[in-house]
């Protein structure tokens, strides 16, 4: 059964740092691409970024360039976003997804639980 | 950047209705798309990839078409648990892209 565990979202203070994590089971992982996708409090989905299966590709949506980095550890089958600069309008719940990629089309199979990251004063 | 727009953004329906709903993209980049639904508290799940395949698990009154810019998911007999809110996605050029959401409600 495939299996994704997000964890280490806590409160944390605009200007912040904060590192997740999502724990991944039942599945080959370094076989995957793997994804953030966030859903801020009351709104829709927003995809937030990409990782291929060996690390060599990274992309991110335009709002979070520069302030986050996502990346995996294949041997621990995990996948990690961390996040600097934080700010208010980064408050949401944060969902690591697998995300399969066909050709000219994509899609997202199996998504963790979410872990919420509130950004405030 | 590109836009998928979802319509209506809200509906209000029966069980056993047949339900549409539909996604527009701003530009024509993709003849795929996916959907998803989403209850309350919980993550996302996978409805429908590719435009059009069932994803394995999902009720085959569940259905996807389309291509271009406009995809639609289609319900045949909407059942108590399908009350949910709905999300259509696509690739393109800029990352990935979610529609905005269509909540379906009970009438």
């Amino acid at each position: 059964e495939v299996q994704l565990v997000e964890s280490g979202g806590h409160w944390v203070q605009p200007g912040g740092s904060l590192r997740l994590s999502c724990a991944a089971s039942g599945f080959t992982f370094s076989s995957y691409w793997m994804s953030w996708v966030r859903q801020a409090p009351g709104k829709g989905l927003e995809w937030v970024a990409n990782i291929k299966q060996d690390g060599s590709e990274k992309y991110y949506v335009d709002s979070v360039k520069g302030r986050f980095t996502i990346s995996r550890d294949n041997a621990k089958n995990s996948l990690y976003l961390q996040m600097n600069s934080l700010r208010v309008e980064d408050t949401a719940v944060y969902y690591c997804a697998r995300y399969i990629v066909l050709s000219v089309t994509t899609w997202f199979d199996y998504w963790g639980q979410g872990t919420l990251v509130p950004v405030s004063s | 950047d590109i836009q998928l727009t979802q319509s209506p953004f809200f509906l209000s329906a029966s069980v056993g209705d047949r339900v549409t709903i539909t996604c527009r993209a701003s530009q024509g980049i993709s003849d795929y798309s996916a959907w998803y639904q989403q209850k309350p508290g919980k993550a996302p799940k996978l409805l429908i990839y590719a435009t059009s395949k069932l994803q394995t698990g999902v009720p085959s009154r569940f259905s996807g078409s389309g291509s271009g810019t406009e995809f639609t998911l289609t319900i045949s007999s909407l059942q108590p648990e399908d009350f949910a809110t709905y999300y259509c996605q696509q690739l393109n050029s800029y990352g990935v892209t979610f529609g905005g959401g269509t909540k379906v409600d009970i009438k």
